[in-house]
């Protein structure tokens, strides 16, 4: 069946350092995959998608290239800031399909100043 | 633009008492979807309507659980009775398409419920 599997965490790190946020997944065909990002106190948002293959999303300085050779969609950013401490979760959708979205466990952030 | 809203924020009940939730999507979304949040894991979908009709319910558990449309605008998703185990917080999302699998969902603030 269909799933998505991400690095867990928490991922502790200092301001300015680099992220990268592993996500893998398994599905027939060819998904849509997303990246959620939910702060604090605050509802789950769109933070950036790819519909096909060797497509680059990208988002206030997130990325994230839908690899189909190594099922990944690994979200990644130069600099990080205190403020984008919260939750991340990669999920997939299929256009085939219904509308549902199946998202990975999600993986905690916390940048220290 | 309004967002997603729900209500209510937070909820405590007793196992097998009853307890219902309230959606009302963005404004023209044809699509609303209820997932359940599990402390530690990400959503998982309970149900889905396009319009007023059911797309998708194959993951939600029917002895206890029930959702309604009506007129394809707000949407109530009841839990009678509750257990233990339904301890979450549940997200009502909308997408302004058909819901198809690429499409954008954009997610209410969800509502806490804790099952004592």
């Amino acid at each position: 069946g269909n799933s998505v599997t991400q690095m867990e965490g928490p991922v502790t790190l200092s301001e300015e350092a680099f992220l990268t946020i592993n996500c893998t997944y398994t599905a027939t065909g060819y998904p849509s995959l997303f990246w959620y990002v939910q702060y604090p106190g605050e509802g789950l948002q769109l933070l950036l998608k790819a519909t096909k293959a060797d497509d680059k999303g990208s988002n206030k300085g997130f990325e994230a290239t839908y690899r189909k050779e190594t099922t990944s969609f690994h979200l990644e950013k130069g600099s990080v800031q205190v403020s984008d401490s919260a939750v991340y979760f990669c999920a997939l959708g299929r256009s085939s399909n219904t509308g549902k979205l199946i998202f990975g466990q999600g993986t905690t952030l916390q940048v220290k100043p | 633009e309004a967002g997603v809203a729900q209500s209510p924020r937070y909820k405590i009940i007793e196992k097998r008492q009853s307890v219902a939730f309230w959606c009302n999507p963005i404004s023209g979304h044809a699509t609303l979807y209820w997932y359940q949040q599990i402390l530690g894991q990400g959503p998982k979908l309970l149900i889905q309507f396009q319009n007023n009709g059911v797309v998708d319910d194959s993951q939600l558990p029917k002895d206890r659980f029930s959702a309604e449309r009506l007129k394809g605008v707000d949407s109530t998703l009841k839990i009678q009775p509750a257990k233990l185990e339904d301890s979450a917080v549940y997200l009502c999302a909308s997408s302004p398409l058909g819901g198809g699998g690429t499409d954008t969902q954009y997610f209410g603030p969800g509502t806490r419920l804790t099952v004592l």
